[in-house]
């Protein structure tokens, strides 16, 4: 099946750096790629929509100039968590998928930690 | 709105059978999933189910009926391993999926 590569599984900054994650469809192109986030014992939340070549899409309440998203290609996505803050520290977890109503394909997630 | 509701947590035992039901309510259907989540990691794919009637892939097995807005996974021979979580998943009329809370599996001895 499909392949989603993500990038770092774990990290840890100093509050007030910025962190880049990485999501790359490793045997597809992926037009539109999903960043999610999740805290412990809850379920996925959407935070926003990344297109290939135009503005990400952010949920309501979801900062865009926190959460900074780049599609430059058709393979790769990356989420810039900008002036970390150890409230951001979090599950992060991006998908893609074919199109249409076949399933979602998830990168291995990122464990953020703001100290 | 859209919502999707199921279970918080359920405990089985090894050995034995567990249903877990997922209900939704979402803006057009384009079918339903259920992923199985373990702690720290990302979701697996289970199932997906689109027309109704029953799925069976080996021990699992996903149930539609799509004028009741319902579905479940059922668990048959649980094992140890699989306490994790599970998630219903349904993707709506522009494809995008909403997602159930999960429901935390727990497998006793």
């Amino acid at each position: 099946g499909a392949v989603v590569s993500q990038h770092p599984s774990r990290v840890i900054c100093k509050s007030g750096t910025s962190v880049k994650i990485e999501c790359r469809s490793l045997d597809f192109q992926a037009t539109t790629m999903f960043w999610y986030r999740q805290f412990p014992k809850q379920s996925l939340m959407l935070m926003a929509t990344s297109n290939e070549g135009s503005k990400a899409t952010y949920e309501q309440g979801v900062e865009k100039d926190k959460f900074l998203i780049n599609h430059a290609s058709l393979t790769l996505s990356t989420l810039t968590v900008t002036s970390a803050h150890p409230e951001d520290s979090s599950f992060y977890i991006c998908s893609a998928n074919l199109g249409g109503p076949t399933e979602a394909f998830f990168g291995q997630g990122t464990r953020l930690t703001v100290v | 709105g859209q919502n999707i509701d199921q279970p918080t947590e359920m405990t089985a035992t090894e050995g034995a059978i567990v249903q877990i039901n997922c209900t939704y309510q979402t803006s057009g259907f384009n079918g339903l999933f259920w992923y199985q989540q373990h702690a720290g990691e990302a979701p697996t794919f289970l199932s997906y189910n689109v027309l109704d009637g029953l799925e069976e892939k080996g021990r699992f097995s996903s149930f539609l009926s799509r004028s009741k807005g319902y579905s479940y996974l059922l668990l048959k021979e649980l094992q140890m391993k699989d306490s994790a979580s599970y998630l219903c998943a349904v993707k709506d009329s522009n494809y995008q999926l909403i997602w159930g809370a999960g429901t935390k599996l727990i497998i006793k001895p």
